[in-house]
């Protein structure tokens, strides 16, 4: 089946700076989402792509669809506390038949020190 | 808008026993997903719904679990007998077709 390969799995960072991480497939999706999940919690939607070389900001969030359709990346700038948490990549492909579940990438745990 | 609600939130069952976990979609939703989250992994899709009838299940082991969705509102997932290579949070999550889906907060399942 499809897999992602996200990287880093952590990052241990100073408030303030800037943090980058990605995300690689295997194959090509239509759609790259970027999610951040809180403990307890369900994964909450930051970005969503649907073209290829498509860039989109929120906030001090910048993502960016691949050329390829094969990888994405996520940008925060100048972090602050309330962005410690698990950020997940996920691509949605297109099968037959309306199926459009995600394939998530296995995360980065982003812990910040103050 | 209430947002996807699950239940319970948590779960500790004997191995070889069974279990239900139950989804309230948000209202108007006619997309369901169940996914099955394992510590230090992102989640993993089990089965799609559109309304009542099933449109993704090929990553259900059927063997050991089953959801239905009778009426194309609530969804309950069942796992029986449960491993204890079951112990995982399950997330529910709704949506409408071609915008983002909405992930409950998930029902913690250990499996002892």
């Amino acid at each position: 089946g499809q897999q992602l390969n996200q990287s880093p799995q952590s990052m241990f960072i100073q408030e303030g700076e800037d943090v980058s991480m990605n995300c690689t497939s295997s194959s090509i999706f239509n759609t790259w989402l970027w999610y951040k999940q809180d403990p307890g919690e369900g994964p909450v939607l930051l970005i969503a792509l649907y073209k290829a070389g498509e860039l989109t900001s929120n906030g001090r969030l910048t993502a960016q669809f691949g050329i390829t359709r094969k990888d994405s990346f996520l940008n925060i700038s100048a972090s602050i506390p309330s962005d410690v948490g698990i950020y997940f990549c996920a691509g949605q492909g297109v099968s037959g038949g309306g199926a459009d579940g995600l394939t998530f990438g296995k995360g980065t745990h982003l812990i910040i020190q103050p | 808008e209430a947002g996807v609600a699950q239940s319970p939130r948590y779960k500790i069952i004997e191995k070889r026993q069974s279990v239900a976990f139950w989804c309230n979609p948000i209202s108007g939703h006619a997309t369901l997903y169940w996914y099955q989250q394992i510590l230090g992994q992102g989640p993993k899709l089990l089965i799609q719904f559109q309304n009542n009838g099933v449109v993704d299940d090929s990553q259900l082991p059927k063997d050991r679990f089953s959801a239905e969705r009778l009426k194309g509102v609530d969804s309950t997932l069942k796992i029986q007998p449960a491993k204890l290579e079951d112990s995982a949070v399950y997330l529910c999550a709704s949506g409408v077709a071609d915008t983002e889906a909405f992930f409950g907060q998930g029902t913690r399942l250990t499996v002892v």
